[in-house]
This record gives C-alpha cells, structure tokens and sequence, in this order.
C-alpha cells in the first residue's frame, strides 16, 4: 500500500515550458487535491476533485489546468511556466466530505527560471 | 473563506519542557487538522478533530467549537518533536472542498 505517490520529486523548467504533475492513490479515495507551499504563505488549494469525473477551481487556480484521469490519478498540468510557479507541490487525497484524514504524498519541488 | 491564524511563528524550547502551539479560524467547522512537517520532508496527519480532546502519545490536541480555537500539546518535548506544525481547517466550513491552513509553527527543541 504506497498511499500517495507524485511524480517527479523535482524539476527544473524554463519559463514558457509546459510540464504534468502526477500524482496517484491506492487508497480508494473518492477525493483529491492539489496544493502549493510557498515560504511564509503556508500551503494553498490550487484544484481539486470531489469525485471522479469532477474538477473544481481552489484558490490560486491560475495558470494549472488539471484532469481527473480515473479513481486513482489525479494530475496537475501548467501548460506555460512562470517564475512565479516556483513552489512545492502536493497531491493529497482523502476518502470523502471534510471530516476525514488527509493523506499527502511526498511533494514534488519545481523550480521555473 | 475560513481564515486560519497559528501562534507562535516560531518557537525554541528545551528538551522536557511542555509545548502549547495555539490555532483560531474564523468560520465554524466540522473538524480541525493538525499536520506536521519535517524539513525538506512530506506532511503527517497528526490529528482531525470535531470536539473535545484527542491524545495519542505526547501529543494531546484540543478544541473548543464555540470560541473556535485549538491547541496542540507536546509533553516531555523531544529533539525529535522539531518540526513544522500545522492547523487547517475546511476551505467553506465543512464538505469535500479542500483545507485552508495555518502559517505553520516551527518548533526546534533544542537537546
């Protein structure tokens, strides 16, 4: 039982390339989450998917595009990078509502320059 | 928007001693986070709390719901406990829709 697993652990990209975020849980979760971690700004929901087949808008959604693959996968796509997308990113999942643990896989730390 | 204040920022202790890392928001929830995070390391869920009080080690969290504050305990601290703590709550109150955090504590316990 992995959990939750990101793909890959770091990445370097210059601005204007495009890169995916993978992330994926075995857990059976029904939701999953996308946030960054950014010094002094503590972390931030950039999307997430409620269920299967769902993807909503979090709080800094500009600039991320994401795709609910299936039950298990759950990936992050920035179609034109900027410095300011620098940031660590983590995927997170849980088994549903509000009311249950957060599962957060080990990050991914992108650097755009 | 739920808003999720943490106090201290910062904090340097020694071994032994009792910590208290205090967390307010401003929205009524249906449960409250604490996570903890190592340097350079992944994020733990520690504890989810609706009410009342929480142990599972040295660690005890508390809430209170009506004046919408908690707090996370480490007795006999340890070098080990250092770490970044973090309290988040849900974005809207409650639901499926994602947390909102904290700031975040850095506790280093010094030997």
């Amino acid at each position: 039982n992995a959990g939750v697993t990101q793909t890959p652990k770091f990445q370097v990209l210059k601005t204007g390339q495009s890169m995916t975020l993978q992330c994926a849980q075995d857990m059976n979760h029904n939701s999953m989450y996308w946030y960054r971690q950014d010094p002094g700004m503590g972390l931030r929901l950039i999307y997430y998917s409620a269920s299967e087949g769902t993807t909503d808008k979090g709080e800094v959604p500009n600039g991320y595009n994401v795709s609910r693959l299936n039950k298990r996968e759950f990936s992050l796509r920035l179609e034109s990078a900027a410095p300011s997308q620098t940031s660590v990113y983590f995927c997170a999942s849980i088994t549903s509502g509000g009311n249950n643990e957060q599962f957060f896989g080990p990050g991914t730390r992108l650097t755009v320059l | 928007k739920n808003e999720v204040e943490q106090s201290p920022q910062n904090l340097t202790a020694q071994e032994g001693e009792f910590i208290t890392i205090n967390c307010s928001y401003s929205v009524g929830i249906s449960a409250l986070h604490w996570l903890q995070q190592h340097p350079g390391g992944g994020i733990v869920s520690l504890f989810m709390l609706s009410s009342g009080k929480k142990k599972h080690g040295r660690l005890i969290a508390t809430i209170n719901i009506q004046e919408k504050h908690s707090s996370l305990h480490i007795t006999a601290s340890h070098p080990r406990d250092s770490a970044v703590y973090i309290c988040a709550v849900p974005l809207s109150g409650g639901g499926a829709d994602g947390l909102t955090f904290g700031k975040g504590t850095h506790l280093i316990i010094q030997p």
